[in-house]
């Protein structure tokens, strides 16, 4: 079946500091991928996608390559601000016809500090 | 931005208690879903629907129920409140073409159970 592998966290990391979060995924045929974030007390947003592979996806200072060839999709930034410490969720869509559903990562929370 | 609502955002109730937490979008979306999001910030999908009078159990078992009468409404509910229960609940939807694979997130209704 499909899944979604974050590294471990949490991540705590001064402000104006470079940013990796790690995902690699498994599924089946050629997947759509995402990273949503959801900051406290709120819902999840759509922060970037990719939708085949080599696609590079960018939003708010943020981006994420798509690598078929490594399964990977991870995130980074090159320098965070406090403003930015939420959790992250990477996500795969694997469309079954019209019933695709997105497989979440475990997410993982990041505190930047000033 | 989108225009997914959840009611009530906070729901403090005791055990035996009937509930139900409201959810609605203004996008026309066919499709909708319930997640259950742990401590941890997992995600578990609990129920989702394809349109009016559809809907699907999701990955993890939950003794809450859903319905779509309306396009745009997709309740659920609890009709014995448990401790267990205990949870944020978060309400999402897609559309059934284009751009099927993203989903928009409700703000969540964060449940007690005492």
């Amino acid at each position: 079946g499909n899944s979604v592998t974050q590294m471990e966290g949490p991540v705590t990391l001064s402000e104006e500091a470079f940013l990796t979060i790690n995902c690699t995924y498994t599924a089946t045929g050629y997947p759509s991928l995402f990273w949503y974030v959801q900051y406290p007390g709120e819902g999840l947003q759509l922060l970037l996608k990719a939708t085949k592979a080599d696609d590079k996806g960018s939003n708010k200072g943020f981006e994420a390559t798509y690598r078929k060839e490594t399964t990977s999709f991870h995130l980074e930034k090159g320098s965070v601000q406090v403003s930015d410490s939420a959790v992250y969720f990477c996500a795969l869509a694997a469309l079954t016809g019209a019933n695709s559903k997105l497989t979440f990562g475990k997410g993982i929370t990041l505190s930047v500090r000033p | 931005e989108a225009d997914i609502y959840q009611t009530p955002r906070y729901l403090v109730i005791g055990t035996g208690k009937k509930i139900t937490l409201e959810c609605s979008q203004t996008m026309g979306h066919d499709k909708m879903y319930w997640y259950q999001q742990d401590p941890g910030m997992e995600l578990h999908l609990i129920h989702y629907s394809y349109g009016v009078n559809s809907t699907e159990k999701g990955d993890l078992s939950s003794e809450s129920t859903v319905s779509r009468i309306r396009t745009e409404h997709f309740p659920l509910t609890l009709e014995s409140a448990r401790p267990s229960h205990t949870s944020q609940y978060l309400c999402a939807s897609s559309p059934l073409a284009g751009e099927q694979e993203t989903q928009y997130f409700g703000p969540g209704t964060r449940l007690l159970v005492l």
